[in-house]
């Protein structure tokens, strides 16, 4: 049973750095790996979807790469603002059904 | 833009209510979804809809029911409400079951069972 886990569950930066997010799942045979994000009250937006057979998926100042071999994706966001401040989910898509990461609280501070 | 809404922001009920929540998408999508989100468990499926009176059980349907009377709206429906449903109801849809398609979130229900 495919299992998503992001570690830390929470994580605080100054503005400006370059930071990562973690996610990991323990089965490699995934159609594709999500990264949203919540806003407190909000429902979840969407970021970027990695396709099994892509790397890496791009937009603005978000970078996402997926490694099923290891079981591992990452989301880097360059020159962190307050704006980021958000809880960063990840989801990995097995059949039909989004298997979903518990998330990473980001608190940016200005 | 998609827009997904659900009918209420906060809800609170008694032990034993029959409790509805509605969702509403506006672009046509073949597949909606129901899930809760609870703290440090992630976000966990409770049925979802493929089509128009087809519905599907997730990880945890235990307690629920739905409805999809039309292509646009599926109803979440707590036959006789507990405390342990006290969550954050979140609806969602997709265009189809492509691996491409994303889902497109409404901005949550907060259920408080009393």
């Amino acid at each position: 049973k495919q299992e998503v886990t992001q570690i830390p569950a929470a994580l605080s930066v100054p503005e400006g750095e370059n930071l990562v997010l973690n996610c990991s799942f323990t089965d490699s045979a995934i159609y594709n790996l999500q990264w949203f994000r919540q806003d407190p009250g909000k429902g979840l937006t969407s970021l970027l979807l990695i396709q099994s057979s892509q790397r890496e998926q791009t937009s603005g100042r978000l970078n996402a790469s997926l490694d099923k071999s290891s079981g591992r994706s990452t989301l880097y966001i360059a020159a962190s603002q307050p704006g980021d401040s958000a809880t960063y989910l990840c989801a990995a898509r097995s059949n039909y059904q989004l298997i979903w990461g518990a998330g990473t609280k980001l608190i940016i501070k200005p | 833009d998609v827009k997904v809404t659900q009918s209420s922001r906060y809800l609170v009920k008694r032990t034993g209510e029959k409790v509805f929540l509605e969702c509403v998408q506006d672009m046509d999508h073949e597949n909606m979804f129901w899930y809760r989100q609870d703290p440090g468990l992630g976000l966990r499926l409770i049925y979802f809809s493929y089509d128009v009176k087809m519905k599907e059980k997730g990880d945890i349907p235990e307690g629920y029911s739905v409805s999809r009377e039309k292509k646009e709206r599926f109803s979440l429906i707590l036959e006789s409400a507990s405390t342990n449903q006290t969550s954050m109801y979140l609806c969602a849809s997709s265009f189809t079951a492509s691996s491409t398609d994303t889902q497109y979130f409404g901005p949550g229900t907060r259920l408080t069972v009393l």
